[in-house]
C-alpha cells in the first residue's frame, strides 16, 4: 500500500522560496505513475500546481509556472516541489498526491505552510 | 483558470439519495471522460471516490455512483449513512492554452447528513 508523507516549513517569510519533500513508500518512485502537488486554501479551495514524472517531465499549471520547479530523487524515492517568491496568497496546506492516468489515486497527510512576516 | 462549480451545500436524511452536481465548460468536464470525484472529512486528507466519470476504486461502497452529461458531471450518493457527511470535491482533466495537461477542481459541497 502506497504511502506519501510531506515534509517541510510550517512558517516562511514573504518573498522566500518554499522548499517540500514527499517521501514515497509502497511504491518505486520509477513505477508508472505521475506525481502531483495540490494545495488547498480556505478561499480558493483546491489547486492543482503541477506533476511530474521520474524521468523529468513535468507539467505546472500555468497560474504558477513561472514559480514553481518539481523535481524527482530517484535514490530517495522522494519528489520535490519549490514555490518562489511566496506571499500570504500562498498559505496553504500542500498534498503530495499520486496520479492514476487521469486522476489522484492516493494522498499524502498535507503539510501546512503559512506565509507570514 | 477557470473551476468547475459546485452547490455549496446539500443535505439530506439517512438512508435518502442526493445528487452533487459539477458543472464545467466543453473544454473540460464537456470534451474529456477523465472526471473524478473526492471525499474529504473534516481535517483530513481528500479520498478518491469516483475516477473516470462513472468508475468506483475498489474498496468504494457502492453507493457511490457518477454520470456526465454535457458539461456537468453528477456524483450520486444513495442509502446516505452518516459516516457520508463530509466535503466532496470534483475535478476534470484539461489541457491549458499552451496545450499541456492541466487539472481543474469544483469549488467543493458540504453534505449535511440531518
Amino acid at each position: 500500500q502506497v504511502q506519501l508523507q510531506e515534509s517541510g516549513p510550517g512558517l516562511m517569510k514573504p518573498s522566500g522560496t518554499l522548499s517540500l519533500i514527499c517521501a514515497v513508500s509502497g511504491d518505486s518512485i520509477i513505477s508508472s505513475h505521475y506525481y502531483s502537488w495540490v494545495r488547498q486554501t480556505p478561499g480558493k479551495g483546491l489547486e492543482w500546481i503541477g506533476e511530474i514524472y521520474h524521468r523529468g517531465n513535468t507539467n505546472y499549471n500555468v497560474s504558477l509556472k513561472s514559480r514553481v520547479t518539481m523535481s524527482v530523487d530517484k535514490t530517495k524515492n522522494q519528489v520535490s516541489l519549490q514555490l518562489s517568491y511566496v506571499t500570504a496568497a500562498d498559505t496553504a496546506i500542500y498534498y503530495c498526491v499520486r496520479n492514476g492516468r487521469f486522476y489522484f489515486d492516493t494522498w499524502g497527510q498535507g503539510n501546512l505552510v503559512i506565509v507570514s512576516s | 483558470q477557470s473551476v468547475l462549480t459546485q452547490p455549496a451545500s446539500v443535505s439530506g436524511s439517512p438512508g435518502q439519495s442526493l445528487t452533487i452536481s459539477c458543472t464545467g465548460t466543453s473544454n473540460d468536464v464537456g470534451r474529456y471522460n477523465y472526471v473524478s470525484w473526492y471525499q474529504q472529512h473534516p481535517d483530513k486528507a481528500p479520498t478518491l471516490v469516483i475516477f473516470d466519470v462513472s468508475q468506483r476504486p475498489s474498496g468504494v461502497s457502492d453507493r457511490f455512483s457518477g454520470s456526465k452529461s454535457d458539461t456537468t458531471a453528477s456524483l450520486t450518493i444513495s442509502g446516505l449513512q452518516a459516516e457520508d457527511e463530509a466535503d466532496y470535491y470534483c475535478t476534470s482533466y484539461t489541457t491549458s492554452y499552451t496545450g499541456s495537461s492541466t487539472y481543474v477542481f469544483g469549488t467543493g459541497t458540504k453534505v449535511t447528513v440531518l
